[in-house]
């Protein structure tokens, strides 16, 4: 139990165009979900928590309008990179928690590259 | 504020050797405390869990304790196997929030 996937695993866009990622909980309804950003050989860095049906919190530093984050569903949030440039090429994984629960289930990561 | 500090890698090791990354931490209360495994060109997967001083966190060989005297939590395997190549990351999740802490992360290689 307790899945998460992201879609898509990988991306290749053009700077300047937007990307969706996808970040889904498969069999439990996730209250709060995460999404982090991993550097090469780095360890992660919260990006944002988001919480069904509310706005997302953003960790200081990290652009709001540039990282749109929806939590639409209990299954679902996902994460735009808006006007994509190069230096947002990176690893991003999300991870979810369901109620009264802390601990996070990670999903697989998504991999941009952004040209 | 909160912080992990993990024992910088890269580490190598032989096939059946005992493998061990140190792992302290910063925190008001009882944080819990977590080891995840990032196999590479994939997420996290929770490895161990421990949410008390003096629990036992273990699986798939792996153990850690949950030390509030000395604020550890190490993580020991006592035969790895090439397998267990991998990054390990320690995390702590405070006693008032649902954010995770995560430590550097430590790249292990294990070698036939």
């Amino acid at each position: 139990g307790a899945v998460v996937s992201q879609h898509p695993s990988r991306v290749i866009c053009k700077s300047g165009t937007s990307v969706k990622i996808e970040c889904r909980s498969l069999d439990f309804q996730a209250t709060t979900m995460f999404w982090y950003r991993q550097f090469p050989k780095k360890s992660l860095m919260l990006m944002a928590t988001s919480n069904e049906g509310s706005k997302a919190t953003y960790e200081q530093g990290v652009e709001k309008d540039k990282f749109l984050i929806n939590h639409a569903s209990l299954t679902l949030s996902t994460l735009t990179v808006t006007s994509a440039h190069p230096e947002d090429s990176s690893f991003y994984i999300c991870s979810a928690r369901f109620a009264q629960a802390e601990t996070q289930y990670f999903g697989p990561g998504t991999r941009l590259l952004v040209l | 504020g909160n912080s992990v500090t993990q024992m910088e890698g890269p580490v190598t090791l032989s096939e059946e050797a005992f493998l061990t990354i140190n792992c302290t931490y910063t925190a008001t209360g009882y944080p819990s405390l977590f080891w995840y495994v990032q196999y590479p060109g994939e997420g996290l997967q929770l490895l161990l869990k421990a949410t008390k001083a003096d629990d036992k966190g273990s699986n798939k060989g792996f153990e850690a304790t949950y030390r509030k005297e000395t604020t550890s939590f190490h993580l020991e395997k006592g035969s790895v196997q090439v397998s267990d190549s991998a990054v390990y990351f320690c995390a702590l999740n405070p006693v008032d929030d649902y954010k995770l802490s995560f430590g550097a992360g430590t790249t292990v290689t294990v070698r036939a």
